[in-house]
């Protein structure tokens, strides 16, 4: 069994760049979560994606979007890129409500 | 809003000691409850999960309990090791939303 995959591991920006983030969801799961965790904190919901729509959203602006594909994998898009955006992006999947299983995380430095 | 808490945020202790971390939230409807430890930079690691109809689990060396009613949970780890240095971060489910996030206890066992 595969377990959550992101790619890529490390990515650097500028400000006002777009970046997009990519997962592959674990074997037999259908819901992806996204989180981010700035330095020092605990993860923040972005967004989930149940069957390819999206199933709740957190505190974040529009220019974070996403998408989930036919095979459940998913994207992160961020637009504008601000400094603050600089975090670790985490993605986790999951059957429904599920215990979540979480990939290796992607590391973005935005300058 | 649930809210979830660790104390303390760091702790060192000396090898072979027992230890237990403390984890609150504030609305004990919750579904379930996971414990993950997280190495420097890297991703999640799922430790234990606890369905909101138990009151422990227990893998090896640990142990975690949950109190719905009073709104806590505790992970006991026994006869530590330099290995077990990590941040232990709990976060709670409630079905369908997404997990919350402590901001996590930072454990440095020393040789």
């Amino acid at each position: 069994e595969t377990g959550v995959t992101q790619s890529p591991t490390h990515l650097i920006k500028t400000r006002g760049q777009q970046v997009t983030l990519r997962c592959s969801s674990q074997s037999g799961h259908n819901t992806v979560s996204w989180y981010q965790q700035a330095l020092g904190q605990g993860p923040q919901f972005i967004f989930q994606y149940y069957r390819e729509e999206e199933n709740g959203r957190g505190n974040f602006p529009p220019r974070f979007s996403g998408l989930q594909f036919p095979n459940y994998s998913s994207e992160l898009n961020v637009n504008a890129l601000e400094l603050d955006d600089s975090a670790l992006y985490l993605c986790a999947s999951s059957r429904a409500s599920g215990e979540q299983f979480f990939g290796p995380g992607t590391r973005l430095t935005v300058l | 809003k649930q809210e979830v808490t660790q104390i303390p945020a760091a702790l060192s202790v000396p090898e072979g000691e027992n230890l237990v971390l403390n984890c609150s939230f504030t609305d004990s409807a919750i579904y379930n409850l996971q414990w993950f430890r997280q190495d420097p930079g890297k991703g999640l690691t799922s430790l234990l999960l606890i369905q909101s109809s138990q009151r422990e689990q227990t893998s090896g060396r640990l142990n975690a309990s949950l109190d719905k009613s009073s709104g806590r949970s505790t992970l006991y780890i026994a006869a530590s090791q330099p290995g077990d240095s990590a941040t232990y971060l709990c976060a709670v489910g409630s079905g369908n939303t997404p997990l919350v996030f402590g901001k996590g206890t930072r454990l440095s066992v020393i040789a």
